[in-house]
C-alpha cells in the first residue's frame, strides 16, 4: 500500500487479556518500529527490526511485550495479561533502511483502552 | 533528567503570528533533529529534519538548532488555522528517535 497500515484502529479489552496490534509497512521498507504514545506523553521506543537482524527489544517495558516480524514485512505486537496502564496509541513506522530518522513513515496508530 | 525536554504548552495564537517551539536535549552527540507534526487520531509526519547545528527552511517553517547549548527550535511564520496540531522534536540515536512530549498548537482564525 501507499502506507503504513495499522490495524485494528481502536481496541477495548478487559483487564487479563491478551491483545494483538498488527503493523503493515510500506511495501520494501526493511526497517520497522513500534513506539507507544500515551496521554501526556511523547513517543516512547518500543522495538526495531532491521531485516534478518536480531530485533532492538530495549524499549519492551516488560515481558509481558513482545513482537514478531514475519516475512521481513508484516508485524504483531502481543500484549499479554493486558493492564491499565497499558492504554495508549500504539503507533508502528517503517523505513527504507536504518536510517537516522529522516526517513519514517508512521501509521495513523491502534488505541488501545484497558478496562 | 529527561534526554529531550519540550514545553507541552498548550500554545494559542491568533492567524498570522509567528510561532516559536522549542526543546532542549541533554547529550552533546546528537547531530541529527527533527520536528513532526500529528494531527488529532494521526500518525506523526516529518516537518523539518537537520543535520548538526544551523538553520533550515522550508517555505513557512525554519528549524534551528543550536549545539552550543542543545535547544532545537521550529519558527512557524504567517500561522494558519491549519497548522493547528502537536509538534513533536525528534532526536536521532541508535536505532530509535527520542521524541519530546510535543506541544498543542492551536491557531485561532
Amino acid at each position: 500500500g501507499a502506507g503504513v497500515s495499522q490495524s485494528p484502529s481502536n481496541k477495548v479489552t478487559e483487564k487479563g487479556k491478551d491483545v494483538e496490534l498488527r503493523c503493515d509497512p510500506i511495501s520494501g521498507h526493511t526497517a520497522l518500529y513500534w513506539y507507544r504514545q500515551s496521554l501526556g506523553q511523547g513517543l516512547e521506543f518500543l522495538i526495531y527490526f532491521q531485516g534478518n537482524s536480531a530485533p532492538d527489544k530495549s524499549g519492551l517495558p516488560s515481558d509481558r511485550f513482545s513482537a514478531e516480524r514475519t516475512g521481513g514485512s508484516v508485524s504483531t505486537l502481543t500484549i499479554q495479561r493486558t493492564q491499565q496502564e497499558d492504554s495508549a496509541v500504539y503507533l508502528c513506522a517503517s523505513s527504507p533502511g536504518s536510517d537516522r530518522g529522516g526517513g519514517y513513515t508512521f501509521g495513523s496508530g491502534t488505541r488501545l483502552t484497558v478496562v | 533528567q529527561k534526554e529531550v525536554e519540550q514545553d507541552p504548552g498548550p500554545l494559542s495564537v491568533p492567524e498570522g503570528a509567528i510561532v516559536s517551539l522549542n526543546c532542549t536535549y541533554s547529550n552533546s552527540a546528537f547531530q541529527y533533529f527533527m520536528w513532526y507534526r500529528q494531527y488529532s487520531r494521526k500518525g506523526p509526519e516529518l516537518l523539518m529534519y537537520t543535520y548538526s547545528s544551523g538553520n533550515k527552511e522550508d517555505g513557512r517553517f525554519t528549524a534551528q538548532v543550536d549545539k552550543s547549548s542543545k535547544y532545537i527550535s521550529l519558527f512557524i511564520r504567517d500561522s494558519q488555522p491549519s497548522d493547528s496540531a502537536t509538534y513533536l522534536c525528534a532526536i536521532s540515536a541508535t536505532n530509535k528517535l527520542i521524541f519530546g512530549t510535543g506541544t498543542l498548537l492551536a491557531v485561532q482564525p
